[in-house]
């Protein structure tokens, strides 16, 4: 059984530049949840993705887009970055809606100078 | 929303010795209380969850108790081993699937051998 994997590992960026983080979540699990993990704090809801569709979401900005496709990966867009968004993005999968567990990939270091 | 307030935010023992981490939370609808545990560099890995129709779960040397009424749980990790060492987040959330999973702060464990 695959665990969730998630690329890149560490991604750096410039300030007002737009990035893409890339999730697969394990195998047989359909719902995907993002998170944001400051340095120092537990990880902050992004969005979730079921079956191909935005399926709840925290308090963060429009700028924060997902998709979701056909093999149940996943995919997080931020653009016009800023220097806060520096983080720990992590996607965790879950078999499906309905599930409590969420297992999580090992994140992507994103750094915005 | 939910709200989780986790102590201590550090926490040191000796190698052998007991740890226990504690977690209240402010929403009474919450019924799933999951525990992770991140090493550096890494993503949270679930070491144990319970959910509300249970005041306590056992693995090994790891233990988790709840008190519905006092909205609090706790984590317990008995004979510690220097490879505990890591970062423990508490969670909890409402509901299964969509509901998204809401973080304490984290607990900095160091197991001293």
């Amino acid at each position: 059984e695959t665990g969730v994997t998630q690329s890149p590992t560490h991604l750096i960026k410039t300030r007002g530049q737009q990035v893409t983080l890339r999730c697969s979540s394990q195998s047989g699990h359909n719902t995907v949840s993002w998170y944001q993990q400051a340095l120092g704090q537990g990880p902050q809801f992004i969005f979730q993705y079921y079956r191909e569709e935005e399926n709840g979401r925290g308090n963060f900005p429009p700028r924060f887009s997902g998709l979701q496709f056909p093999n149940y990966s996943s995919e997080l867009n931020v653009n016009a970055l800023e220097l806060d968004d520096s983080a720990l993005y992590l996607c965790a999968s879950s078999l499906d809606t309905g599930s409590y567990e969420q297992y999580f990939g090992p994140g992507t270091r994103l750094t915005v100078t | 929303g939910e709200n989780v307030e986790q102590h201590p935010s550090t926490l040191s023992v000796q190698e052998g010795d007991s740890a226990v981490i504690k977690c209240t939370y402010s929403d009474s609808a919450s019924n799933y209380f999951p525990w992770y545990k991140q090493e550096l560099g890494k993503g949270p890995q679930l070491i144990i969850d319970i959910r509300s129709n249970v005041g306590e779960k056992k693995d090994q040397r790891i233990a988790v108790t709840l008190n519905k009424t006092a909205k609090h749980f706790s984590l317990h990790i008995t004979e510690t081993q220097p490879e505990d060492s890591a970062v423990y987040f508490c969670a909890a959330s409402a509901r299964s699937g969509n509901t998204p999973l809401v973080f304490g702060k984290g607990t900095r464990l160091s197991v001293i051998a």
